[in-house]
């Protein structure tokens, strides 16, 4: 299995855009999670899904930003309109149940 | 929101020397993890420890957890340069809920 596969790997967009980043996960795995990692605030949880359906969304900070999962094998994340505090790497990870999370390689992004 | 907090936050060391890292948590778990990120990557997973579990081994790592104290270390034996990352711990709510919650990691310097 290649692991979690993120894209695009870099982004540079000017404030007001769209951004949408993808993610296909580990095959077989039924939790998908998508996590953004900044200097300040580390490591938070932006959303969690269950065999494709969301189940925890409360980290997702305001409107601008929405996830789907419209199958097993790909999600993605949208943030629109993009800020400049929305700079970050975003990674999504997947497991089987609790057994320890793979991650991909995340998407690192810059809002300018 | 429960959170897994490090210590030290930084740590150096020489090569050979053994490394220990430690994770303090809030409230009740069913197990705890152990990540480790390399420079511009994804977080690896090491070792999951369940709260029923006091010790576990993997290769050079040595992991203790204590449900009393809610505390957890880990160990890394015989230190590489290699090893020089952040490490991460990160629990479950446990509530029967597949998210982590991760803390803000430690950040290792193997010194060749």
């Amino acid at each position: 299995d290649a692991g979690v596969i993120q894209s695009p790997r870099h982004e540079v967009t000017e404030m007001g855009q769209e951004v949408t980043l993808r993610c296909k996960p580990i095959s077989g795995h039924n939790s998908l999670f998508w996590y953004r990692q900044t200097m300040m605030r580390g490591l938070e949880l932006l959303i969690y899904f269950n065999n494709n359906v969301p189940i925890d969304d409360s980290g997702m900070p305001e409107d601008r930003f929405s996830a789907k999962m419209p199958n097993a094998s790909f999600s993605t994340l949208k943030i629109q309109p993009s800020e400049p505090r929305d700079s970050a790497v975003y990674f999504c990870a997947s497991s089987f149940q609790n057994y320890g999370y793979t991650f991909g390689s995340g998407t690192r992004l810059t809002v300018v | 929101s429960q959170q897994g907090e490090e210590d030290p936050q930084a740590l150096s060391i020489q090569e050979g020397e053994n490394a220990t890292m430690n994770c303090s948590y809030k409230t009740s778990i069913n197990n705890l993890q152990w990540y480790r990120q390399n420079s511009g990557r994804g977080l690896v997973h090491l070792i999951l420890i369940r709260s029923n579990e006091r010790e576990k081994h993997s290769g050079r790592l040595r992991v203790t957890l204590d449900t009393s104290k809610k505390s957890s270390s880990l160990l890394i034996t015989a230190s590489r340069a290699a090893d020089t990352a952040s490490y991460f711990c990160a629990t479950d709510s446990g509530a029967g809920s597949y998210q982590l919650t991760f803390g803000k990691g430690t950040k290792l310097s193997v010194i060749p």
